[in-house]
Protein backbone atom coordinates (compact mmCIF):
# COMPACT_ATOMS: atom_id res chain seq x y z
CA UNK A 1 0.00 0.00 0.00
CA UNK A 2 2.02 2.86 -1.24
CA UNK A 3 1.06 6.60 -0.61
CA UNK A 4 -1.14 8.43 -2.80
CA UNK A 5 1.05 11.08 -5.07
CA UNK A 6 0.44 14.98 -4.60
CA UNK A 7 2.36 17.63 -5.30
CA UNK A 8 4.69 19.23 -2.53
CA UNK A 9 3.69 22.34 -2.72
CA UNK A 10 1.20 24.57 -4.27
CA UNK A 11 0.95 28.65 -4.31
CA UNK A 12 -2.00 31.22 -5.74
CA UNK A 13 -2.53 34.62 -5.22
CA UNK A 14 -6.07 36.10 -3.34
CA UNK A 15 -9.08 35.43 -5.83
CA UNK A 16 -7.54 32.85 -7.58
CA UNK A 17 -8.00 29.20 -7.88
CA UNK A 18 -5.27 26.36 -7.34
CA UNK A 19 -5.99 22.88 -8.22
CA UNK A 20 -4.58 20.31 -6.20
CA UNK A 21 -3.76 16.32 -7.69
CA UNK A 22 -3.84 12.94 -5.94
CA UNK A 23 -2.73 10.70 -8.24
CA UNK A 24 -3.22 6.42 -7.08
CA UNK A 25 -4.05 3.39 -8.91
CA UNK A 26 -6.80 1.21 -9.86
CA UNK A 27 -6.58 -0.54 -6.55
CA UNK A 28 -7.01 2.84 -4.81
CA UNK A 29 -8.40 6.09 -6.31
CA UNK A 30 -9.55 4.73 -10.08
CA UNK A 31 -11.58 1.79 -8.23
CA UNK A 32 -13.75 3.91 -6.18
CA UNK A 33 -15.76 7.08 -5.64
CA UNK A 34 -15.08 7.46 -2.14
CA UNK A 35 -11.79 10.07 -1.72
CA UNK A 36 -11.90 12.43 0.50
CA UNK A 37 -9.61 15.66 1.30
CA UNK A 38 -8.41 17.20 4.64
CA UNK A 39 -6.70 20.41 5.26
CA UNK A 40 -4.65 20.60 8.24
CA UNK A 41 -3.72 24.28 10.03
CA UNK A 42 -0.02 24.36 11.61
CA UNK A 43 -0.46 22.64 14.86
CA UNK A 44 -4.15 21.61 14.21
CA UNK A 45 -6.18 18.73 13.80
CA UNK A 46 -7.22 17.85 10.27
CA UNK A 47 -10.36 18.71 8.90
CA UNK A 48 -12.75 17.34 6.46
CA UNK A 49 -13.39 19.26 3.22
CA UNK A 50 -14.65 16.66 0.50
CA UNK A 51 -15.93 13.09 0.94
CA UNK A 52 -16.88 10.94 -2.13
CA UNK A 53 -14.92 12.49 -4.66
CA UNK A 54 -17.19 15.48 -4.77
CA UNK A 55 -19.45 16.43 -1.15
CA UNK A 56 -19.00 19.26 0.66
CA UNK A 57 -19.79 18.56 4.88
CA UNK A 58 -21.88 21.43 6.23
CA UNK A 59 -20.06 24.50 6.53
CA UNK A 60 -17.12 24.43 4.29
CA UNK A 61 -17.26 26.79 1.92
CA UNK A 62 -18.41 26.28 -1.83
CA UNK A 63 -15.22 27.37 -2.76
CA UNK A 64 -13.77 24.18 -2.37
CA UNK A 65 -14.79 21.86 -4.49
CA UNK A 66 -13.50 17.89 -5.78
CA UNK A 67 -13.37 15.70 -9.01
CA UNK A 68 -11.77 12.80 -10.39
CA UNK A 69 -10.97 11.05 -13.51
CA UNK A 70 -9.29 7.94 -14.00
CA UNK A 71 -6.51 6.91 -10.71
CA UNK A 72 -6.28 11.10 -10.55
CA UNK A 73 -8.70 13.06 -8.16
CA UNK A 74 -8.43 16.60 -7.62
CA UNK A 75 -9.33 19.25 -4.92
CA UNK A 76 -9.99 22.60 -6.62
CA UNK A 77 -9.59 26.22 -4.58
CA UNK A 78 -11.36 28.88 -6.07
CA UNK A 79 -11.78 32.37 -5.15
CA UNK A 80 -8.34 32.01 -2.44
CA UNK A 81 -8.23 33.89 0.81
CA UNK A 82 -5.69 33.67 2.83
CA UNK A 83 -6.88 31.07 5.53
CA UNK A 84 -6.73 28.52 3.02
CA UNK A 85 -3.35 28.77 3.43
CA UNK A 86 -2.78 24.96 5.14
CA UNK A 87 -1.67 21.53 4.15
CA UNK A 88 -4.38 19.71 2.60
CA UNK A 89 -4.16 15.86 2.37
CA UNK A 90 -5.76 13.42 -0.23
CA UNK A 91 -7.22 9.44 1.40
CA UNK A 92 -8.95 6.64 -1.09
CA UNK A 93 -10.98 3.97 0.23
CA UNK A 94 -8.50 0.83 -0.55
CA UNK A 95 -10.49 -2.12 -0.42
CA UNK A 96 -10.41 -4.36 2.62
CA UNK A 97 -11.75 -1.77 4.69
CA UNK A 98 -7.77 0.01 4.49
CA UNK A 99 -7.26 3.80 3.50
CA UNK A 100 -4.15 5.29 2.52
CA UNK A 101 -3.37 8.86 2.46
CA UNK A 102 -1.66 10.98 0.09
CA UNK A 103 1.88 13.04 1.07
CA UNK A 104 0.19 16.03 1.18
CA UNK A 105 0.16 19.30 -0.63
CA UNK A 106 1.44 22.73 1.00
CA UNK A 107 -0.43 25.69 0.07
CA UNK A 108 1.00 29.02 0.23
CA UNK A 109 -1.76 32.09 -0.30
CA UNK A 110 1.18 34.80 -1.79
CA UNK B 1 -21.90 18.42 19.72
CA UNK B 2 -19.76 15.47 18.41
CA UNK B 3 -16.16 15.71 20.23
CA UNK B 4 -13.45 13.35 20.09
CA UNK B 5 -11.45 13.87 22.95
CA UNK B 6 -7.73 11.99 23.36
CA UNK B 7 -5.65 11.31 26.33
CA UNK B 8 -2.92 14.07 26.66
CA UNK B 9 0.69 13.81 25.50
CA UNK B 10 3.22 11.11 26.76
CA UNK B 11 6.92 10.99 27.14
CA UNK B 12 8.48 7.11 27.62
CA UNK B 13 11.52 5.22 27.28
CA UNK B 14 12.38 2.54 24.49
CA UNK B 15 10.60 -1.05 25.16
CA UNK B 16 7.95 0.71 27.62
CA UNK B 17 4.35 -0.09 26.69
CA UNK B 18 1.71 2.61 26.33
CA UNK B 19 -2.13 2.93 25.94
CA UNK B 20 -3.20 6.08 24.73
CA UNK B 21 -7.04 6.78 24.12
CA UNK B 22 -10.21 8.62 22.49
CA UNK B 23 -13.54 9.39 24.00
CA UNK B 24 -16.46 9.91 22.12
CA UNK B 25 -19.74 11.70 22.77
CA UNK B 26 -22.64 13.53 21.40
CA UNK B 27 -23.09 10.71 19.03
CA UNK B 28 -24.02 6.76 19.59
CA UNK B 29 -20.41 5.78 19.70
CA UNK B 30 -21.57 1.85 18.57
CA UNK B 31 -22.98 3.14 15.39
CA UNK B 32 -19.91 4.46 13.60
CA UNK B 33 -15.95 3.72 13.11
CA UNK B 34 -13.10 5.28 14.81
CA UNK B 35 -9.77 5.28 12.65
CA UNK B 36 -6.40 6.30 14.38
CA UNK B 37 -3.99 8.20 12.49
CA UNK B 38 -0.23 8.86 12.89
CA UNK B 39 2.01 12.09 11.85
CA UNK B 40 6.03 12.12 12.47
CA UNK B 41 6.77 14.95 13.33
CA UNK B 42 7.18 17.16 10.17
CA UNK B 43 5.29 14.71 8.14
CA UNK B 44 2.56 13.60 6.52
CA UNK B 45 -0.97 11.99 7.68
CA UNK B 46 -0.54 7.71 7.70
CA UNK B 47 -3.66 5.65 8.19
CA UNK B 48 -2.86 3.06 10.95
CA UNK B 49 -6.00 0.95 11.37
CA UNK B 50 -9.90 1.75 12.29
CA UNK B 51 -12.56 -0.13 14.41
CA UNK B 52 -16.13 -0.44 14.71
CA UNK B 53 -16.92 -0.16 18.41
CA UNK B 54 -20.24 -2.29 18.36
CA UNK B 55 -18.26 -5.64 17.80
CA UNK B 56 -14.61 -4.54 18.05
CA UNK B 57 -14.56 -5.30 14.26
CA UNK B 58 -10.74 -4.51 13.67
CA UNK B 59 -9.24 -3.42 10.31
CA UNK B 60 -5.36 -2.95 10.37
CA UNK B 61 -2.84 -0.96 7.54
CA UNK B 62 0.09 -3.62 6.69
CA UNK B 63 1.94 -1.00 7.59
CA UNK B 64 1.31 -1.51 11.04
CA UNK B 65 -0.22 -5.00 11.49
CA UNK B 66 1.83 -6.65 14.43
CA UNK B 67 3.06 -2.98 15.84
CA UNK B 68 -0.09 -1.77 17.11
CA UNK B 69 -2.98 -3.04 18.70
CA UNK B 70 -6.41 -0.98 18.45
CA UNK B 71 -9.59 -2.00 20.80
CA UNK B 72 -12.56 -0.17 22.21
CA UNK B 73 -14.77 -0.38 25.32
CA UNK B 74 -17.96 0.57 24.07
CA UNK B 75 -19.48 0.84 27.94
CA UNK B 76 -17.49 4.56 28.65
CA UNK B 77 -17.13 5.39 24.67
CA UNK B 78 -13.75 4.51 24.24
CA UNK B 79 -11.49 4.00 21.39
CA UNK B 80 -7.69 2.76 22.17
CA UNK B 81 -4.44 2.55 20.70
CA UNK B 82 -1.59 0.76 22.48
CA UNK B 83 2.04 -0.61 22.25
CA UNK B 84 3.33 -3.20 23.87
CA UNK B 85 7.14 -2.13 22.69
CA UNK B 86 7.76 1.31 21.85
CA UNK B 87 10.69 2.35 19.48
CA UNK B 88 12.15 5.63 19.09
CA UNK B 89 10.54 5.93 15.72
CA UNK B 90 6.90 5.70 17.28
CA UNK B 91 7.51 9.34 17.93
CA UNK B 92 4.53 11.22 16.52
CA UNK B 93 0.93 13.06 16.88
CA UNK B 94 -1.88 10.27 17.05
CA UNK B 95 -4.93 11.48 15.85
CA UNK B 96 -8.72 9.41 16.19
CA UNK B 97 -11.27 10.66 14.09
CA UNK B 98 -14.85 9.13 13.54
CA UNK B 99 -16.14 7.28 10.55
CA UNK B 100 -19.14 7.67 8.93
CA UNK B 101 -20.30 6.31 5.31
CA UNK B 102 -20.18 2.88 4.15
CA UNK B 103 -17.08 3.16 3.10
CA UNK B 104 -15.71 5.84 5.84
CA UNK B 105 -14.50 9.19 5.38
CA UNK B 106 -13.63 10.72 8.58
CA UNK B 107 -15.57 13.86 9.81
CA UNK B 108 -14.74 14.67 13.36
CA UNK B 109 -10.92 14.29 14.49
CA UNK B 110 -9.55 13.93 18.47
CA UNK B 111 -7.23 16.40 19.37
CA UNK B 112 -4.45 14.32 18.73
CA UNK B 113 -2.21 13.05 21.04
CA UNK B 114 1.68 13.43 21.44
CA UNK B 115 3.91 10.51 22.37
CA UNK B 116 8.03 11.09 22.35
CA UNK B 117 9.92 8.00 22.54
CA UNK B 118 13.71 8.72 23.89
CA UNK B 119 16.25 7.20 26.50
Amino acid sequence: QSALTQPRSVSGSPGQSVTISCTGTSSDVGGFNYVSWYQQHPGKAPKLMIYDVTKRPSGVPDRFSGSKSGNTASLTISGLQAEDEADYYCCSYAGSYTWVFGGGTKLTVL
Amino acid sequence: EVQLVQSGAEVKKPGESLKISCKGSGYSFTNYWIGWVRQMPGKGLEWMGIIWPGDSDTRNSPSFQGQVTISADKSISTAYLQWSTLKASDTAMYYCARGSGTYPYFDYWGQGTLVTVSS
